[in-house]
């Protein structure tokens, strides 16, 4: 089965810098790559998400990108906001699997 | 809001007891999903339903059971309970049964077991 690896697991930085979290998965199948926010007391929520076929994909202040050759992806967010802070999960599946594999989480700290 | 909705909020309760999870997915999605969410274990996939119909199982202990009724809500039943099992317990919707559908994620259920 699929195997998504998380890093780093918390993420300290000072408003106004990027984040960077990254994601390694072990299913060549794989095409299909989410990225969930969950906010304190809260479920999780999808924010961005990229298919196989682009190695890039930005949505304002965040930006996923991917390369299948490595097996890796990462969640960029730029000029961070204290409202950014939040548990983020990866997730990796396919098609052919009903179910996307989730990363462990990286608890983003924005600190004013 | 994501629009799906779950009950209890929060659960305490024995080792050895029986209880209930309710969610009622979004108005129009086929596709039911049950993690559990522990502070050491992140999201684990426990079982989806599609239509009333199971259509995938992960890490679910045969102590666990789900169910999709005809209206679509569904319900987690777990039994014979441990400490282990206290969890948040969140349950997701979607339109189809494909990993390529967005998940909508509902508050969750805090069970505690004492």
């Amino acid at each position: 089965g699929e195997n998504v690896e998380q890093h780093p697991s918390t993420l300290s930085v000072q408003e106004g810098d990027s984040a960077v979290i990254k994601c390694t998965y072990s299913d060549s199948a794989s095409n299909y790559f989410p990225w969930y926010k969950q906010e304190l007391g809260k479920g999780p929520q999808l924010i961005i998400d990229i298919r196989s076929n682009v190695g890039e994909k930005k949505d304002q202040r965040i930006a996923v990108t991917l390369n299948k050759t490595a097996k890796h992806f990462s969640l960029h967010i730029t000029e961070t906001q204290p409202e950014d802070s939040a548990v983020y999960f990866c997730a990796a599946g396919s098609g052919g699997s009903y179910i996307p594999t989730f990363g462990r989480g990286t608890s983003l700290i924005v600190h004013p | 809001d994501s629009g799906v909705t779950q009950t209890p909020k929060h659960l305490i309760t024995a080792t050895g007891q029986r209880v209930t999870l309710r969610c009622s997915p979004r108005s129009g999605d086929l596709s039911v999903y049950w993690y559990q969410q522990s502070l050491d274990q992140g999201l684990q996939f426990l079982i989806q339903y599609y239509n009333g119909e199971e259509r995938a199982k992960g890490n679910i202990l045969e102590r666990f059971s789900a169910q999709q009724f005809p209206d679509l809500h569904s319900e987690l039943n777990l039994s014979s309970l441990e400490l282990g099992d206290s969890a948040l317990y969140f349950c997701a919707s979607s339109p189809g049964p494909s990993s390529y559908n967005e998940q909508f994620f509902g508050p969750g259920t805090r069970l505690t077991v004492l």
